[in-house]
Formats: C-alpha cells, sequence, structure tokens
C-alpha cells in the first residue's frame, strides 16, 4: 500500500528560486524521510523527522511535519541545477525496517 | 567506502529461468531490505530482514524469495520470472535501532521476456 503521496508530481523553477514538496500520508507513524534519487540511480537519504518533532533543518532543506494534518513539506532554499532529481517521502511505521514510500516529486532547476 | 552493492546491474532473461540478485553492505548494519521500483508506483518493499536468520514480507513479496544467512548479505531471488516482475530493483540497509536512514544499492535492471 502506498502511504506517501507527494505533490506535485513535478516541479519545474530557475536557479535561485526555492522549491517546496508536500507529502501526505495516511496513518500514524514513528518518522518520516526525505530522499533524492538521480535519474535512475539508488536513493540518497536527506533528512529524517520523528513524530514529535515539528521542524527540522539540514543545510538548504527545511522540513515541517504536521501530524494533525498526516502531512510534511519539503523546502530546498536558492536551489541549483544540481538539486534537479525526483524526491520522495518516506513513512516508518517500524521504527526502520517497513518504509513506505510515495510516487515522488520530480524537479527540475532550469540554469 | 561504505556501500551497498548489488550485481548485476543489468539483467535480460527468460520467463521461468530461475535467477538470483546478490546484495551486500560493509557496514555492519542489521536491516535490509528489497524494493522494486516502477513508473508512477514510488518504490515498493518486497521483503526486509531484521537481522541474520529474521526476514519477514514487505508489501509485494509475491514471487520473490530472500535469505540472510550472513549479516553482510542479502540475495533476492526469483524462482520463476514472469514478466510483470521487469522493474528496477533496489537493496538498501540501515543500522537500524540506533539510526533509521536507509543506505541504498545502485540498483538492478531487470527485464523479463
Amino acid at each position: 500500500s502506498q502511504q506517501g503521496e507527494e505533490d506535485p508530481q513535478a516541479l519545474s523553477i530557475q536557479e535561485g528560486e526555492n522549491a517546496t514538496m508536500n507529502c501526505s500520508y495516511k496513518t500514524s507513524i514513528n518518522n518520516l524521510q526525505w530522499y533524492r534519487q538521480n535519474s535512475g540511480r539508488g536513493l540518497v537519504h536527506l533528512i529524517l523527522i520523528r513524530s514529535n518533532e515539528r521542524e527540522k533543518h539540514s543545510g538548504r532543506l527545511r522540513v515541517t511535519l504536521d501530524t494533525s494534518k498526516k502531512s510534511s513539506s519539503l523546502l530546498i532554499t536558492a536551489s541549483r541545477a544540481a538539486d534537479t532529481a525526483s524526491y520522495f517521502c518516506a513513512t516508518d511505521r517500524q521504527y526502520g525496517n517497513k518504509l513506505v514510500f510515495g510516487a515522488g516529486t520530480i524537479l527540475r532547476v532550469k540554469s | 567506502e561504505a556501500q551497498v552493492t548489488q550485481n548485476p546491474r543489468y539483467l535480460i532473461t527468460v520467463t521461468g529461468k530461475k535467477l538470483t540478485v546478490t546484495c551486500s553492505q560493509n557496514m555492519n548494519h542489521e536491516y535490509m531490505s528489497w524494493y522494486r521500483q516502477d513508473p508512477g508506483l514510488g518504490l515498493r518493499q518486497i521483503y526486509y530482514s531484521m537481522n541474520v536468520e529474521v526476514t519477514d514480507k514487505g508489501d509485494v513479496p509475491e514471487g520473490y524469495k530472500v535469505s540472510r544467512k550472513e549479516k553482510r548479505n542479502f540475495p533476492l531471488i526469483l524462482e520463476s520470472p514472469s514478466p510483470n516482475q521487469t522493474s528496477l530493483y533496489f537493496c538498501a540497509s540501515s543500522a537500524g535501532r540506533t539510526s533509521y536512514e536507509q543506505y541504498f544499492g545502485p540498483g538492478t535492471r531487470l527485464t523479463v521476456t
């Protein structure tokens, strides 16, 4: 079953602009993670936010979590062409061994 | 270098011919998983393992088998592949109780004709 659903499906912005991607999920979670995938390659972990956290930062990344709305957002500030990739949220219901991924958001950053 | 390796990276096979995709990690991770990725569906978990000799089904286990005889290895076995198993497969590992982030292998692109 697909737990997380990302929105939008695709996003195209200019270099330097901010990119915001949203993720909604259906059941309670222990943590939510965001991953990046460059064209057909393995996923790379970006950031994890626990269910008792509301906001987390890592470099140019800012993640928020609203457990009452069962939603999360990923903000990439001052985007670069190298940020072009697919971004996936993954909900973790069993402390690390049962991640459920959404279908992803394709981000294109134009230089 | 900490990594997850998969072999082969590309495989074209015919229906019914048994195959194994190997996965190995050098980080002494307890947790390992297999996923398949299909367009528009994201990644779906096939099987996971929390430790040696401990495996359990994910969301799409039909047609697959796994084994975990050693901590570092977690092979995926397709006893009788079918065309609907054509997909991009990823192995992943995580430390488990101390860290939940997953490290992914480079992927195996499988085509079953």
